[in-house]
């Protein structure tokens, strides 16, 4: 079946302007997680969803960052008045609660911040 | 919180010889552990994971080793061929089948080169 998919898959803004990054989670899956990777860095944990439970935020690193999922499915992380130490891939993973642990993650959005 | 160190950060192996990738984690509620591998341009890939009432799990040429008293877990990869070329990455979790599940905390990856 389909997997991750996020858009876009490259996003070139200003310093100072929004940006909205979206995922859409493999279907049926209710927990939905964003992470980011900066160059050369590991990943880093921003957000989590689990079902119609509160998100997980203890990861976003200022009140720039927020994000939301509409109807249990597609989530869309946005960042305001960015920075240029956000120029980072940004990614998505989504996991099922009913199955095992395993978290399958999109291809990334790679935002580059000028 | 959970810290996971991982070593090497660059491994360079001949085709055909096996790689090992050691990780270490600092919280010993942590019961889920994962190994991604990331291509240039790519979403890391789950390759394999084992949870904390295994203590080894194989997949082929693929196999990994989790020593809860000591907290450290390996990835082993034998008959290494060019294709397994990449980022790997070691992950930790505190995770409940059918129920929440935790963010992952990953390991700064270690890039394998496999030379033919």
């Amino acid at each position: 079946g389909a997997g991750v998919s996020q858009s876009p898959s490259n996003k070139v803004t200003e310093k100072g302007k929004d940006v909205e990054l979206r995922c859409d989670p493999i279907s049926g899956h209710t927990a939905l997680y964003w992470y980011r990777q900066s160059l050369g860095q590991g990943l880093e944990f921003l957000i989590y969803f689990q079902g119609n439970s509160a998100p997980d935020k203890s990861g976003l690193p200022s009140d720039r960052f927020s994000a939301e999922r509409t109807g249990g499915s597609v989530s869309t992380l946005t960042i305001q008045r960015t920075q240029q130490e956000d120029s980072a891939v940004y990614l998505c993973a989504s996991s099922s609660s009913s199955g095992g642990y395993e978290q399958y993650f999109g291809p990334g959005t790679r935002l580059t911040v000028t | 919180g959970e810290n996971v160190e991982q070593h090497p950060s660059t491994l360079s192996v001949q085709e055909g010889d096996s790689a090992v990738i050691k990780c270490t984690y600092s919280d010993s509620a942590s019961n889920y552990f994962p190994w991604y591998k990331q291509e240039l341009g790519k979403g890391p890939q789950l390759i394999i994971d084992i949870r904390s009432n295994v203590g080894e799990k194989k997949d082929q040429r693929i196999a990994v080793t989790l020593n809860k008293t000591a907290k450290h877990f390996s990835l082993h990869i034998t008959e290494t061929q060019p294709e397994d070329s990449a980022v790997y990455f070691c992950a930790a979790s505190i995770s409940f089948y059918g129920g929440s599940q935790g963010n992952l905390i990953f390991g700064k990856g270690t890039k394998l080169s496999v030379k033919p």
